[in-house]
């Protein structure tokens, strides 16, 4: 089955500064890539997704990456805000006609944007 | 606005104990599943479900089962609780295909003593 790793565990950076989350998978057949952000004590909730077809994509202050020959892909938050703090996690699955079953998360990257 | 309902936030048990979590969704998703989140594991899966009265196990089932006896609600059982299902379960629901967004309840915290 499909093994998600995601490094740093932890990551602090100044505000405005950019921070960088990387995940890596193991299934060649898993094509959809989406990132949650869980802020203490809530739900983790989608804030971008990538699938297979596309090696980047955008939504203001976040872009994630994608290498699909490699196997790996990225989050990146520029300009972070201390608002930008939370836990983040990347997934992968092989989407298509799959139930979700399939997904599987990465272990969290908890990031701290010191004021 | 899809809404993922955990009944119980916060829950005390003690070793032995039978434990119920409840989930409801009112977004007539019919798959449903049951995470364990622990510090510096992740979202493991423990059950899933895509149909009323149809269940999967996960990666770790062990010591859980489940129930869906209507489309909205999926219920996660611990038979017989130990210290080690100390943990944040949360309940998730998505429509039929996948690579759709998986939305996630707020948590339960359970603490088995």
């Amino acid at each position: 089955g499909e093994n998600v790793e995601q490094h740093p565990s932890t990551l602090s950076v100044q505000e405005g500064d950019s921070a960088v989350i990387k995940c890596t998978y193991s299934d060649s057949a898993s094509n959809y890539f989406p990132w949650y952000k869980q802020e203490l004590g809530k739900r983790p909730q989608l804030i971008i997704d990538i699938r297979s077809n596309v090696g980047e994509k955008k939504d203001q202050r976040i872009a994630v990456t994608l290498n699909k020959t490699a196997k790996h892909f990225s989050l990146h938050i520029t300009e972070t805000q201390p608002e930008d703090s939370a836990v983040y996690f990347c997934a992968a699955s092989m989407g298509g006609r799959s139930n979700n079953n399939d997904m599987r998360f990465g272990a969290g990257t908890r990031l701290t944007v010191k004021p | 606005d899809v809404k993922v309902t955990q009944s119980s936030r916060y829950l005390v048990k003690r070793t032995g104990e039978k434990v119920f979590l409840e989930c409801v969704q009112d977004m007539d998703h019919e798959n449903m599943f049951w995470y364990r989140q622990d510090p510096g594991l992740g979202l493991r899966l423990i059950y899933f479900s895509y149909d009323v009265k149809m269940k999967e196990k996960g990666d770790i089932p062990e010591g859980y089962s489940v129930s869906r006896e209507k489309k909205e609600r999926f219920s996660l059982i611990l038979e017989s609780a130990s210290t080690n299902q100390t943990s944040m379960y949360l309940c998730a629901s998505t429509p039929e295909t996948s690579g759709n967004t998986i939305y996630f309840g707020e948590g339960s915290w359970l603490t088995v003593v």
